[in-house]
């Protein structure tokens, strides 16, 4: 079974500073890697995922993962927030044999302050 | 396309009542999930539905708990009877495909359960 560790509950960050949000992943087996994005009082929202290829995955609204398979983390960046990037980011993984199954991570919660 | 469509957004029920939650995919998608979310729990699937048909549904709680899809454009999710302990959101997702295809996620319905 795969697992995810989020490993910020919280990131505080001005606007228009660059953000990091750290992500490990635990499996046996090869995996594929997303990021959602969670509004207030929305659904989540794909950003981006990692299915094999370029280790460098760029998404939508400027943020980017880079998938690294010997350190098994895929971190979320962005260069610079805006105050619309408040939100709840979550981590998820799937393995090759089910792959729609997606085990997410307990979330980041991003608050930009001006 | 409207998105994922869930009602009611907000249901308040007392404990030993029928529950059932609803959800109209993205017209054209074949793939549909019901997850569940808690702050205990996080987010996690309880079934996932491929062209009408319930695929994995491990993830279900207990007995309690039932979907279908009695056709392409229409799921319910139904609790009876109710428990305080149910008390989450509920969200619904669809895909265009089965696999790794990015899973478009409805607004949610919060549950209530007093």
């Amino acid at each position: 079974a795969q697992s995810v560790t989020q490993l910020d509950s919280q990131v505080p960050v001005f606007e228009e500073a660059p953000v990091e949000l750290r992500c490990n992943y635990s499996s046996s087996v090869s995996v594929y890697l997303f990021w959602y994005v969670q509004y207030p009082n929305q659904g989540l929202q794909l950003l981006l995922k990692y299915l094999s290829g370029s280790t460098l995955v760029k998404g939508i609204n400027g943020f980017e993962a880079e998938f690294n398979k010997s350190q098994t983390s895929f971190h979320l960046r962005k260069p610079s927030v805006h105050i619309s990037d408040t939100a709840e980011y979550f981590c998820a993984v799937s393995s090759r044999s089910n792959d729609y199954k997606l085990s997410f991570g307990a979330g980041t919660t991003v608050t930009v302050r001006a | 396309d409207a998105g994922v469509i869930q009602s009611p957004r907000h249901e308040v029920t007392e404990m030993g009542q029928e529950v059932t939650l609803r959800c109209k995919p993205i017209s054209g998608h074949n793939s549909l999930f019901w997850y569940r979310q808690t702050m205990m729990r996080g987010l996690e699937l309880l079934i996932y539905f491929n062209n009408n048909v319930p695929i994995d549904d491990s993830g279900m709680p207990e007995d309690r708990f039932s979907a279908k899809m009695p056709n392409a454009s229409f799921s319910t999710l139904k609790i009876q009877p109710s428990e305080p302990r149910d008390s989450a959101v509920y969200f619904c997702a669809s895909s265009l495909l089965a696999g790794t295809d990015t899973q478009y996620f409805g607004p949610g319905t919060r549950l209530t359960v007093l």
